[in-house]
C-alpha cells in the first residue's frame, strides 16, 4: 500500500516568490493535516481536512497561505509571497476518521527561503 | 488544553544500554498518547500509541512505554540501544477530534 505522497522534497526560492506544496494521502484516508515543522521543534498543525473541507485551520497564517483540498483527495498548500522565516520543513499527513489517531506522514517539503 | 512536555531535548546513550525518553502529558481526562520516531530527512513514523487499553504498550524496533497516571507520564523505553535507533522522538497527544499535538522532540545519539 502506497504512504503519503509529497512534492517536492526540497524547494528553495527567494523572499517574497510563491510556493506550492502537493501532498497526496493514503488512499480511503478522509482526513488529510499539514503540519509546519521549525528545524529542532515538534510539528505544528496548520490544516485538517475532513473530505474537502476545512475544519481546522486556525493557526494557518491566512494573509500569506492558503490551502485547498479538491474533490476530498489530493492537497495543495501555498505560500505567497514567501518570507524568509517561513524556511521549515512542511510535512502532510491522512488518517480515517474513525480510527483511534494515528496519523501517517508523507516525507516532509523542505523549503528554504533566502 | 491537553499537552505533553518532552525532558531532555538530547539523550546520548551508548550502544547496548537502557534508553529512556522522558514524556508528561496535561490533561483533565484520560488521553490519547502517542510516540513518533523521525529519522533525518524523512517523515515521523508510528512507534507505538496508549489508548487506554493496556498501560504497558509495545511498539516496534524493541520499545515501550508505560502510561502512569498518578505521575502523568507515558516514558519511552528499550532495553538495549542499537546504532539505527539514533533519531528525534516526539511524544504526542490527542487533544480531541482528529488532531495531535506534538512535543519539541528529544533527539538520541548513540555512541560506538
Amino acid at each position: 500500500e502506497a504512504g503519503v505522497v509529497q512534492s517536492p522534497r526540497y524547494k528553495i526560492i527567494e523572499k517574497k516568490q510563491p510556493v506550492a506544496f502537493w501532498c497526496n494521502p493514503i488512499s480511503g484516508h478522509n482526513t488529510l493535516y499539514w503540519y509546519l515543522q521549525n528545524l529542532g521543534q515538534g510539528p505544528e498543525l496548520l490544516i485538517r481536512y475532513e473530505n474537502e473541507e476545512a475544519v481546522d485551520d486556525s493557526q494557518l497564517p491566512k494573509d500569506r497561505f492558503s490551502a485547498e483540498r479538491l474533490k476530498g483527495v489530493d492537497s495543495t498548500l501555498k505560500i505567497q509571497p514567501a518570507e524568509l522565516g517561513d524556511s521549515a520543513v512542511y510535512l502532510c499527513a491522512s488518517s480515517l476518521s474513525t480510527g483511534t489517531g494515528e496519523l501517517f506522514f508523507g516525507e516532509g517539503s523542505r523549503l528554504t527561503v533566502l | 488544553a491537553q499537552s505533553v512536555t518532552q525532558l531532555g531535548s538530547h539523550v546520548s546513550v551508548s550502544e547496548g544500554a537502557l534508553v529512556l525518553l522522558r514524556c508528561n502529558y496535561s490533561s483533565s481526562v484520560p488521553p490519547y498518547l502517542f510516540w513518533y520516531v523521525q529519522y533525518p530527512n524523512q517523515g515521523l513514523q508510528l512507534l507505538l500509541k496508549y489508548t487506554s487499553a493496556a498501560t504497558l504498550v509495545k511498539g516496534i524496533n524493541g520499545f515501550e512505554a508505560e502510561f502512569k497516571k498518578s505521575e502523568t507520564s507515558f516514558h519511552l523505553t528499550k532495553p538495549s540501544a542499537h546504532m539505527s535507533d539514533a533519531a528525534e522522538y516526539f511524544c504526542a497527544t490527542r487533544p480531541g477530534a482528529q488532531k495531535l499535538v506534538f512535543g519539541q522532540g528529544t533527539r538520541l545519539t548513540i555512541n560506538p
